[in-house]
């Protein structure tokens, strides 16, 4: 099993729509996760980070971790033309020393229709 | 602006001709790390570094070598590329010890060895 599990993708919805992306791990030791997005020939950019479970909201998305199955999930609403990009998520076990390596699910591309 | 310079964007070279991507960040930051992002295999660690003259093997090092000289430049050698190194590559770098630790991503290097 690998460490970082994430939907291949891709997906495709209509703008408006609620959008749940998702990544599952078997590294019981991460407590930092994070999401990154990629724009076309872009370096992935940090959109979302928690620390712990828990849920975070920031303008239109949500991450939410739950240590206790393993899994990660952001969700965007109200979905727009610009959210169009692959979707990273990342993980690490420290924040600090060799520990603190982010090792990241495949992304999945979201595209969202006008 | 703060940024992470990679040079080139763009390479097509030929087996077994040394060359050397280029790295530069003006953060001031500690950590820096070299990816490789392959289709269906995501993004991987090559390389990476916590400080000046401090360097160690991420989980592809295979090929490739670094070096950090300066704080803020971390250069990555292909000293005889061969095609199994055409991918998509990325540096990127973090402030270490701090709670939040966005990677702070260049635009990527596209290599194609022929």
């Amino acid at each position: 099993q690998k460490e970082v599990e994430q939907d291949p993708g891709p997906l495709s919805v209509p703008e408006g729509a609620i959008v749940s992306l998702n990544c599952t791990y078997s590294n019981s030791a991460f407590q930092y996760f994070m999401w990154y997005r990629q724009y076309s020939r872009k370096g992935p950019e940090l959109l979302m980070y928690t620390y712990s479970s828990g849920n975070k909201e920031d303008g239109r998305f949500t991450a939410q971790v739950d240590k206790s199955s393993k899994y990660i999930s952001l969700f965007i609403r109200d979905s727009q033309p610009s959210d169009s990009a692959t979707y990273l998520c990342a993980m690490s076990a420290s924040y600090t020393g060799a520990n603190s390596k982010l090792t990241f699910g495949k992304g999945i591309t979201l595209s969202v229709r006008p | 602006e703060a940024q992470v310079t990679q040079n080139p964007r763009y390479l097509i070279t030929v087996t077994g001709k040394k060359l050397t991507v280029t790295c530069s960040q003006n953060m001031n930051h500690e950590y820096m790390s070299w990816y490789r992002q392959d289709p269906g295999l995501g993004l991987r660690q090559i390389y990476y570094s916590m400080n000046v003259e401090v360097t160690d093997k991420g989980d592809v090092p295979e090929g490739y070598k670094v070096s950090r000289k300066e704080k803020r430049n971390f250069p990555l050698i292909l000293e005889s590329p061969s095609p199994n190194q055409t991918s998509l590559y990325f540096c990127a770098s973090s402030f270490l010890g701090s709670s939040n630790q966005p990677q702070h991503f260049g635009d990527g290097t596209r290599l194609s060895i022929l």
